[in-house]
């Protein structure tokens, strides 16, 4: 099946510092990634989804200003949590859809962010 | 009303039983249904889709579409401790295939 590859796997950072992950669909082009967090034990809440080319469609009560997503080519996309805090640590995960598989979703192994 | 209902369970079947997993959806336009594995702390994997009403076998995975009703389900035949894991309900509620998520229903085959 196709292969979403998401980086780093876990960060820790300090509060008020930027992360950014990356999210690489490695052997399709995706024109289309999406962007969810999942707190422990809750479901996987969309945030965003990443068009190449063009502005990230954030989902409502997602802050645009401080999750920044950059879909800059068709196999890469990233998404950086600007002055991240505490309650910003979650697991973020990245997927893609092709069209070649009925555009079924594809998930990235997934990004433990820790703000300290 | 939630978009994607699951019950959270946990659901607790022993070994070699069937599992049989539901979940309902309130937007009637919805047209495709997935079933996700996700393992403690991973991210999840696909099992299966479903498109068209009726059932769809895959292995020992069968699932069941019912879009009158808007119910899909999930049936793990033979489960194994290894099938131990949330499975999560998602439907698609757009063309460009931005998914929709239940909770998920915690399942525990004990052996």
């Amino acid at each position: 099946g196709a292969v979403v590859s998401q980086h780093p796997s876990w960060v820790i950072c300090k509060s008020g510092t930027s992360v950014k992950i990356e999210c690489r669909s490695l052997d399709f082009q995706a024109t289309t990634m999406f962007w969810y967090r999942q707190f422990p034990k809750q479901s996987l809440m969309l945030m965003a989804t990443s068009n190449e080319g063009s502005k990230a469609t954030y989902e409502q009560g997602v802050e645009k200003d401080k999750f920044l997503i950059n879909h800059a080519s068709l196999t890469l996309s990233t998404l950086t949590v600007t002055s991240a805090h505490p309650e910003d640590s979650s697991f973020y995960i990245c997927s893609a859809s092709t069209a070649s598989s009925g555009n079924t979703i594809y998930f990235g192994e997934g990004s433990w962010l820790t703000v300290v | 009303q939630k978009e994607v209902e699951q019950n959270s369970g946990p659901l607790s079947v022993p070994e070699g039983a069937i599992a049989s997993l539901n979940c309902t959806y309130s937007d009637r336009g919805s047209q495709s249904f997935f079933w996700y594995r996700q393992y403690s702390g991973k991210s999840p994997e696909l099992i299966m889709f479903i498109y068209s009403n009726g059932d769809k076998e895959d292995g020992r995975f069968t699932a069941q579409l019912n879009k009158a009703s808007q119910y899909v389900s999930l049936l793990i035949r033979d489960s194994q401790p290894s099938d131990s894991a949330t499975y999560l309900c998602a439907v698609n509620r757009g063309s460009q295939g931005n998914l929709i998520f239940g909770k998920g229903t915690k399942l525990s085959v004990k052996p």
